[in-house]
This record gives structure tokens, sequence and C-alpha cells, in this order.
């Protein structure tokens, strides 16, 4: 079975820093684009950043850029987030997903996805 | 960056309902065009992809057409496990966009 279980969350004091890790299982970690996407409270989702399958290429947000990095460790199909100088408006669940064999085709697999809240 | 403005943010349908959501795209996206269904409490389940194709598993009385700009994803007959949130994507280039959103309740 395609899966992806996302941890690292929780509560952290604003212009801390954490990081989130995204296991995935059940396909070839390395073949695919691999992306996270948030949610805050009520709101809507929102894109953060995207680690592609191809060239390694990574793309971010402006709202994340330069306080957040993705990586990916093919040897343990492990996606993660760094993520530093964290806000209040970064309180969200955080989402990893795994996007088709075409990457412009989608997202076909999220993972239950963790909760951080940045809050003093 | 390209926007998505998704219509109506709220629908209050029956169930056996024809119900109709669009998506607008800021700039022409050809056909890439992704559609989600969300519950209350779980991740996003993709329904739609390539503004028309179905995904694997997903019932046929959901569907999806349009290019360019405009799009419009539509559920035939509605049943009670559609009650939702449904979101249009972009996926033509960086930074990936969503629509704000549609929710379906019922009425």
């Amino acid at each position: 079975e395609v899966q992806l279980l996302e941890s690292g969350g929780g509560l952290v004091q604003p212009g801390g820093s954490l990081r989130l890790s995204c296991a995935a299982s059940g396909f070839t970690f390395s073949t695919f684009a691999v992306s996270w996407v948030r949610q805050a409270p009520g709101k809507g989702l929102e894109w953060v950043s995207t680690i592609s399958d191809s060239d390694d290429s990574t793309y971010y947000a402006d709202s994340v850029k330069g306080r957040f990095t993705i990586s990916g460790d093919n040897s343990k199909s492990t996606l993660y987030l760094q993520m530093h100088s964290l806000r209040a408006e970064d309180t969200a669940v955080y989402y990893c997903a795994k996007s088709r064999a075409v990457a412009s085709s989608g997202m076909d697999v999220w993972g239950q996805g963790t909760t951080v809240t940045v809050s003093s | 960056d390209i926007q998505m403005t998704q219509s109506p943010s709220f629908v209050s349908a029956s169930v056996g309902d024809r119900v109709t959501i669009t998506c607008r795209a800021s700039q022409g996206i050809s056909s890439w065009l992704v559609w989600y269904q969300q519950k209350p409490g779980k991740a996003p389940k993709l329904l739609i992809y390539a503004a028309s194709s179905l995904q694997s598993g997903v019932p046929s009385r959901f569907s999806g057409s349009g290019s360019g700009t405009d799009f419009t994803f539509t559920i035939s007959s509605l049943q009670p496990e559609d009650f939702a949130t449904y979101y249009c994507q972009q996926s033509d280039s960086f930074p990936l966009t969503f629509g704000g959103g549609t929710k379906v309740e019922i009425k």
C-alpha cells in the first residue's frame, strides 16, 4: 500500500525552528516529486514547497522562501521540511503529498498531516 | 503568480442534486487543473487531474471540463458521502496555487 506518514509537528515559540519528516512506503520514493501543503485552522489549502524527482530542484512559496528548506533522503524514503524563524502565521496542519507520475497532474497520495503551532 | 478564483464558496444541496463548481485562472493554464475533495479532519483526495481525467477509483458521477482559464467541476447526482469541501489547483507552474474552496452542505 502506498503511504505517507508525517511526524515532527508540535508547539514552538515564534522565531523557533522545527523539522518535519514524511516517511514514504509502497512506492519508489526517488521517482516522484513530493510536496508539502499546509492548511491553517479553518482556512483553505496552501502549497508550501516541492522537490522534483528528476533533478532535485526545489520550489517554495514566497511566504516561506528563505526560512524553510525541503529535502529528501532516498535511502530512507523520507521527505523533510526544515523550518526556521517560525511565525504565528505558520500555524497549520502540514501535509506531505506525492505527485502523480506526471508531476503536473496533481498530488495523488497524501499523509494524514502533522500539526504545527507557533505560539508563545 | 497564477490566481485561482473558485465559485461559489458555499453550496447547499440535496441528495440527488446536480452540483457545479467553477474555477477561473488569472492566466491560461492549458488543461493543468486538478480537483480535490476534503472532508473535515482528513487529507485532501485527488478526484480529477488534467482538467477532465478521472483519478482511478473515483466514482463516475464526478467530472471536470475546461481549458485555458475557465474550468468546471460537476457532481451529477450528489450522494451523502459527497458532502465535503472541494478545491481546484493549478498545476501549470510554480508556485502551485489553490482556489479558495467550495463547501457543499446538506440542504
